[in-house]
């Protein structure tokens, strides 16, 4: 069965720096890949995903991600951080008709 | 377009009382899902739909639990009887994911559900 790491589960930058939040998935065949991001009382907005094609994928809100395969890692990095950006974001795999979830990272931007 | 809509947005009932959750997927979505989330145990998939029929419901905790989908704009979330462990925020999500999962979910904004 699948299964979704993500590491660290509160990251905290400086308003303008990067942002790098990590995530991993198990599976040895390449799952289709989500990041989804939720701010508070808020349901979860999808941010980008990777199917196939280009491994460098663009979201919304000046996000992006990297599929590395051979990593088996799908991190999402943003050049400059906002403070809108705070947020709780999510790493999804697919799996069948389902998407298998990370625990989530708490983004924290400090001024 | 309106996306996914899910009523109420807050709930406060008693223990033992039946609580009902009501979502409604973007039209045109043939695949629906109700999913809870907590502190403690996080994004858990509880059950979700295909077409209207039922698939996979092995997250349901407990018989206490069970969800309908009558038709393709109106799914349903039961707990009866309620008790304070099953206080949550509740999401249902939808999508056009038909036996591949290269589609993403839209969520609607949850049922926060507290139970005294």
């Amino acid at each position: 069965a699948q299964s979704v790491t993500q590491l660290g589960s509160h990251v905290s930058v400086s308003e303008g720096a990067l942002v790098l939040l990590r995530c991993n998935y198990s599976s040895s065949v390449p799952p289709y890949l989500f990041w989804y991001v939720q701010y508070p009382n808020q349901g979860l907005q999808l941010l980008l995903k990777y199917t196939t094609g280009a491994t460098l994928v663009k979201g919304i809100n000046g996000f992006e991600a990297e599929f590395k395969k051979s990593e088996t890692s799908f991190h999402l990095t943003k050049p400059s951080a906002h403070m809108s950006d705070a947020a709780e974001y999510f790493c999804a795999a697919g799996e069948g008709n389902k998407l298998v979830f990370g625990a989530g990272t708490i983004l924290r931007v400090k001024s | 377009d309106a996306g996914v809509i899910q009523s109420p947005r807050h709930e406060v009932t008693e223990m033992g009382q039946e609580v009902t959750l009501r979502c409604k997927p973007i039209s045109g979505h043939n695949s629906l899902f109700w999913y809870r989330q907590t502190m403690m145990r996080g994004l858990e998939l509880l059950i979700y739909f295909n077409n209207n029929v039922p698939i996979d419901d092995s997250g349901m905790p407990e018989d206490r639990f069970s969800a309908k989908m009558p038709n393709a704009s109106f799914s349903t979330l039961k707990i009866q009887p309620s008790e304070p462990r099953d206080s949550a925020v509740y999401f249902c999500a939808s999508s056009l994911a038909q036996g591949a999962s290269n589609q993403p979910q839209h969520f609607g904004d949850g049922t926060r559900l507290s139970i005294l």
